[in-house]
């Protein structure tokens, strides 16, 4: 079975620096997909960025970024230049690729505050 | 276009009734999702449905829950005879294929069982 693990139930982050969130999470699968999800009090859930385990260079959005160590199972996530609307519940979710289901194994998430 | 949509947004009712929960997917997606979110936690899977196939329920609680998707589009999650550890939010998710393209969630029904 595959678990996600999220260490920091909260963090927080003066506007303009930058944060890491990390994500470790177990499987004996060898192609799947990994998440990081956003979901502000509005209760959306906003697909921040994705990975795909077999591509080794680390994908990028704007001011996310990830750092994605497949030996260690680790898939962080790095927001530069935090503005205030990034105050959200950040969550990391895995997905096997192919199979029957396809169903996204969540984390427990971490609550980011970002202060003026 | 419209996003995935989900009635009602919130729901308050009386230990022991039933509650019926709207999904309305993208047009076009085939995938639909079902998943609970309790207080604190993380999101955790109940039911899937892919085209016409028939529903992996691997998730489902307990037989208190069913869902169902009516012409492969809408769908409802019923709960029955609910009970106070069923107060979640209930997301729904959709997807243009199958398993392994991204979802798109839906705002969620907070549901509160008093």
């Amino acid at each position: 079975a595959q678990t996600v693990t999220q260490s920091q139930p909260e963090m927080s982050v003066q506007e303009a620096e930058t944060v890491t969130l990390s994500c470790t999470y177990d499987t004996s699968e060898s192609n799947y997909y990994l998440f990081w999800y956003k979901q502000p009090p509005s209760r959306q859930m906003i697909l921040v960025i994705r990975q795909e385990a077999y591509k080794q260079q680390n994908a990028t959005e704007n001011r996310f970024s990830v750092n994605f160590q497949k030996a260690a199972k680790s898939f962080s996530l790095k927001i530069s230049d935090s503005q205030l609307g990034d105050t959200a519940m950040y969550f990391c979710a895995f997905k096997v690729d192919g199979g029957s289901q396809g169903n996204l194994i969540f984390g427990k998430g971490t609550k980011l505050s970002v202060k003026p | 276009g419209a996003g995935v949509s989900q009635s009602p947004s919130n729901k308050v009712t009386e230990k022991g009734k039933d509650v019926e929960l709207r999904c309305d997917p993208i047009s076009g997606h085939t995938a639909l999702y079902w998943y609970r979110q309790s207080l604190g936690q993380g999101l955790e899977f109940l039911i899937y449905f892919q085209g016409n196939s028939a529903p992996d329920k691997s998730g489902l609680p307990s037989d208190r829950f069913s869902a169902e998707r009516t012409g492969g589009s809408v769908s409802t999650l019923t709960i029955q005879r609910t009970q106070q550890e069923d107060s979640a939010v209930y997301l729904c998710a959709s997807s243009p294929r199958g398993p392994s393209y991204e979802q798109y969630f839906g705002p969620g029904t907070r549901l509160t069982v008093t």
